[in-house]
């Protein structure tokens, strides 16, 4: 596709269940960023894959939170037994493989968990 | 925290004014970019502006960066209501990328 696409674009869900949230760079791109906004506030880093190198978890909030990216392209986010805290939207943005280029977004999954 | 800080908050003007919006960050920088973001949803990119390069323009839009104050500005010149929305400043340090809170701008007609 010409953006990047994420999945499902809105989820309700129950305490306690797990979700999986999807997203789809832009083809060709090999950075690949995960971010969550909490209502009214700024973008949280989350987790950020670069090619084949190890990926950056160091802003997932918990052990519940997890992210793999299959052959360098589709990116899943699991976040098991979810909690009403983790309700937000979560971000998804893809990066050419360069330092000096923008990164482009999705149009988020907006979680609520209830 | 390396996040960065917009400021202001919030700004409301009347449509046709000039809306300037200043961000700062804490790091050496590769480039700073400014987003749009509209009701909570995707953010669009606008400009980006590298470490070497001191002003850049794109349409109505200008961006300042003074590395040594580690600052940036965007100015949006005849603004429209079209152009309420969040701003967003973003900086590349190592390599994720590093977003300030926003400025939440409000076009009045």
């Amino acid at each position: 596709g010409a953006g990047v696409s994420q999945s499902p674009s809105n989820k309700v869900t129950e305490k306690g269940k797990d979700v999986e949230l999807r997203c789809d760079p832009i083809s060709g791109h090999t950075a690949l960023y995960w971010y969550r906004q909490s209502l009214g506030q700024g973008l949280e880093f989350l987790i950020y894959f670069q090619g084949n190198s190890a990926p950056d978890k160091s802003g997932l909030p918990s052990d519940r939170f997890s992210a793999e990216r299959t052959g360098g392209s589709v990116s899943t986010l699991t976040i098991q037994r979810t909690q009403q805290e983790d309700s937000a939207v979560y971000l998804c943005a893809s990066r050419p493989d360069s330092t000096g280029l923008a990164a482009f977004f999705g149009q988020g999954t907006r979680l609520t968990v209830v | 925290s390396q996040q960065g800080e917009e400021d202001p908050q919030a700004l409301s003007i009347q449509e046709g004014e000039n809306a300037t919006m200043n961000c700062s960050y804490k790091t050496s920088i590769n480039n700073l970019q400014w987003y749009r973001q509209n009701s909570g949803r995707g953010l669009v990119h606008l400009i980006l502006i590298r470490s070497n390069e001191r002003e850049k323009h794109s349409g109505r839009l200008r961006v300042t960066l003074d590395t040594s104050k580690k600052s940036s500005s965007l100015l949006i010149t005849a603004s429209r209501a079209a152009d309420t929305a969040s701003y967003f400043c973003v900086y590349q340090g190592a390599q994720k990328l590093v977003f300030g809170q926003g400025t939440r701008l409000t076009i009045n007609p």
